[in-house]
């Protein structure tokens, strides 16, 4: 696609759910983002990949997040027993190459009831 | 401890004067700058960076400054617009660093009154 392609767009969990996050990034970009956002914050980074290999994921607020990028291209981001505090906006972004400006998805908006 | 920092949470300008939105930062080690325009409901979009081996950038009615020495950049939009009315975020990165993360302020919402 032409850009970068996050769903669902709208997420509503309740507390105790595991939810699943999906990226499309950018046909050919090799570097793969994921950001929170919480309400009148910036986006704060969560993990980072280039290609398959997650490099960094030094974000991620516990081991109740997990993302995988298992082919290089699509990516998802895992949560496991929501909490409310992990309501937020979720960025995926793209680069095609680590030094490139990362260019964002929609997010999705997860809510936690 | 915010390494970016946009100290002014709004901004409200006539169309067509002057936008200007200002950023500090304190990691010396960021090298490299970017602004972000934001709409709601949208993704981040990319608006301008700068390399911190320059100390201006320009497009079209955007032009971003950088001042190292005080750790400081700012973003001037000529003239503004109503279109562009929207929250600009202003994002850092250690491009000499092993992730290339981006460390984003908390964002500056910008009303252009017609």
């Amino acid at each position: 696609g032409a850009g970068v392609s996050q769903s669902p767009r709208y997420k509503v969990a309740k507390r105790g759910q595991d939810v699943a996050l999906r990226c499309d990034p950018i046909s050919g970009h090799v570097s793969l983002f994921w950001y929170q956002q919480a309400l009148g914050q910036g986006p704060e980074f969560l993990t980072y990949f280039q290609n398959e290999a997650q490099l960094d994921k030094s974000g991620l607020p516990s081991d109740r997040f997990f993302a995988e990028r298992p082919e290089g291209s699509v990516s998802t981001l895992k949560i496991q027993r929501t909490q409310q505090e992990d309501s937020a906006v979720y960025l995926c972004a793209s680069s095609l190459a680590h030094e490139g400006v990362a260019f964002f998805g929609q997010g999705t908006r997860l809510t936690v009831v | 401890d915010q390494q970016v920092k946009q100290n002014s949470p709004s901004l409200s300008v006539q169309e067509g004067r002057i936008s200007i939105l200002n950023c500090d930062y304190t990691n010396s080690m960021f090298d490299y700058f970017l602004w972000y325009k934001k709409y709601p409901a949208e993704g981040p979009t990319f608006l301008i960076s700068i390399s911190s081996i320059k100390d201006k950038n320009e497009d079209g009615r955007f032009t971003v400054f950088l001042n190292k020495s005080a750790k400081h950049l700012s973003l001037h939009i000529v003239p503004s617009q109503p279109g562009d009315s929207a929250v600009y975020f202003c994002a850092a990165e250690n491009s000499g660093g092993s992730n290339y993360k981006l460390t984003f302020g908390k964002g500056t919402l910008l009303t252009v009154n017609p």
